[in-house]
């Protein structure tokens, strides 16, 4: 119950298109849900999160849909640029803070 | 840059030792986690320190320890080294004591051979 599913493991994507990577869990009591990019050598770093209070949360190329009957939500990237190339991580906490996992990740690419 | 200072950034040692990894919280940040990422288990929340305290615990072996010192530096003590505890170890810090705000480190790359 405390595990954060992701797919695909593996993303390619054209300069200008869209990149979408979904996640599902299982835990219904997880009340946080971040997604984090990370790019080779660095730290991970938070995107953009959402709560289950929403359904969509967007910032610039960046939204989060959320389905809380599905228990399921997904990152999209429009306009994907060659820039956008990391590795993106969803995330699911409760108690905002406590108690958190996070999916195994999607190695994106996007070709120029 | 996140301003969370890890040291070192590499790491070579052999099995059955012991190693400290470091990290400088940014400044004004009271709470630090610290995680482990590998190939095999993806990243995985180790613990959680606030204020010197222990907040919180994951998934950390007891061959690993950890503290935060009064000027609220952190080190994570790592002992028994096995070739499976070769990963990146990332240091996040906060002000609050909640994760979902943390700023990574750029990690210490640690091999054990």
């Amino acid at each position: 119950q405390q595990q954060v599913k992701q797919s695909p493991q593996s993303l390619i994507v054209q300069k200008g298109g869209i990149s979408i990577i979904n996640c599902a869990y299982e835990n219904t009591a997880f009340d946080y849900f971040p997604w984090y990019q990370q790019f080779p050598g660095k730290g991970p770093a938070l995107l953009i999160a959402i709560r289950p209070d929403v359904s969509e949360k967007k910032e610039g190329r960046f939204t989060i849909s959320f389905n809380k009957s599905a228990k399921q939500f997904s990152l999209h990237i429009m306009d994907s640029q060659p820039g956008d190339s990391a590795t993106y991580f969803c995330a699911a906490s409760k108690d905002y803070g406590q108690n958190f996992v996070f999916g195994p990740g999607t190695r994106l690419s996007v070709l120029p | 840059d996140s301003g969370v200072t890890q040291t070192p950034k590499h790491l070579i040692t052999a099995t059955g030792q012991r190693v400290t990894l470091r990290c400088s919280p940014r400044s004004g940040d009271l709470s630090v986690y610290w995680y482990q990422q590998s190939l095999d288990q993806g990243l995985q929340f180790l613990i959680q320190y606030y204020n010197g305290e222990e907040r919180a615990k994951g998934n950390i072996l007891e061959r690993f320890s950890a503290q935060q010192f009064p000027d609220l530096h952190s080190e994570l003590n790592l002992s028994s080294l096995e070739l499976g505890d070769s990963a990146l170890y990332f240091c996040a810090s906060s002000v609050e004591p909640s994760w979902a705000e943390a700023f990574f480190g750029q990690g210490t790359r640690l091999t054990v051979v």
